[in-house]
């Protein structure tokens, strides 16, 4: 069981928009601005999409966005593309004793 | 261009050792904590182990006194020696290096390694 909890899937049409949740606690989300979102393709290495819960790293398509709300984060893709179909994973501090904890994984499809 | 390779997987039975080894290049290896994440075939992604640049050490109670994280800035490397390696230790392992400060996030990781863990 993962420290964060994610829907396992997500699914919407192109054009769309799809906001995949994050769930922590107090010790991780609820305390630390930094959350952090990857995407990973199919037999590719994660790729950083949104650091510091808002954050984009530059060559992000300002279609991806995040923001967080007490222990919950969000990341929002609007005008779903084809190749947004991917698997996605939250991320959060933890403070200095657990350090790092990831979410199980959400899977986008794009109908 | 940042480049992290990783080396060292393979099939190792239950209770072996085994050490991977991750190459640098393309930024300040020195300046930069540096981390190890795994991720069992189909499953999501653990984090392993991290290593600042002043050589402080950090574990997940899953590893801990297992596994060690370490660096040799001269070469431009990461290691990680993992020892009593268990079934469950089974994933592709990635080299991964830690945006800089403040915050902590990864943005760059290397194709990773299978470890695999099996008699």
């Amino acid at each position: 069981q993962s420290a964060l909890t994610q829907p396992r899937s997500v699914s919407g049409s192109p054009g769309q928009s799809v906001t995949i949740s994050c769930t922590g606690t107090s010790s991780d989300v609820g305390t630390y601005n930094y959350v952090s979102w990857y995407q990973q393709h199919p037999d590719k290495a994660p790729k950083l999409m949104i650091y510091d819960v808002s954050k984009r790293p530059s060559g992000v398509p300002d279609r991806f966005s995040g923001s967080k709300s007490g222990n919950t984060a969000s990341l929002t893709i609007s005008g779903l593309q084809a190749e947004d179909e991917a698997d996605y994973y939250c991320c959060s501090y933890a403070g200095s004793y657990i350090f790092v904890v990831f979410g199980g994984g959400t899977k986008l499809t794009v109908l | 261009e940042v480049e992290l390779v990783e080396s060292g997987g393979g099939l190792v039975q239950p209770g072996g050792s085994l050490r991977l080894s991750c190459a640098a290049s393309g930024f300040t290896f020195s300046g930069y904590d540096m981390h190890w994440v795994r991720q069992p075939t189909g499953k999501g992604l653990e984090w392993v182990s991290a290593i600042t640049t002043t050589g402080d050490r950090y574990y997940p109670d899953s590893v801990k006194g297992r596994f060690t994280i370490s660096r040799e800035n001269a070469k431009n490397s990461l290691y990680l020696q993992m020892n009593s390696l268990r079934a469950e230790d089974t994933a592709v392992y990635y080299c991964v290096r830690e945006r800089a400060a403040p915050g902590l996030d990864y943005d760059n990781w290397g194709q990773g390694t299978l470890v695999t863990v099996s008699s």
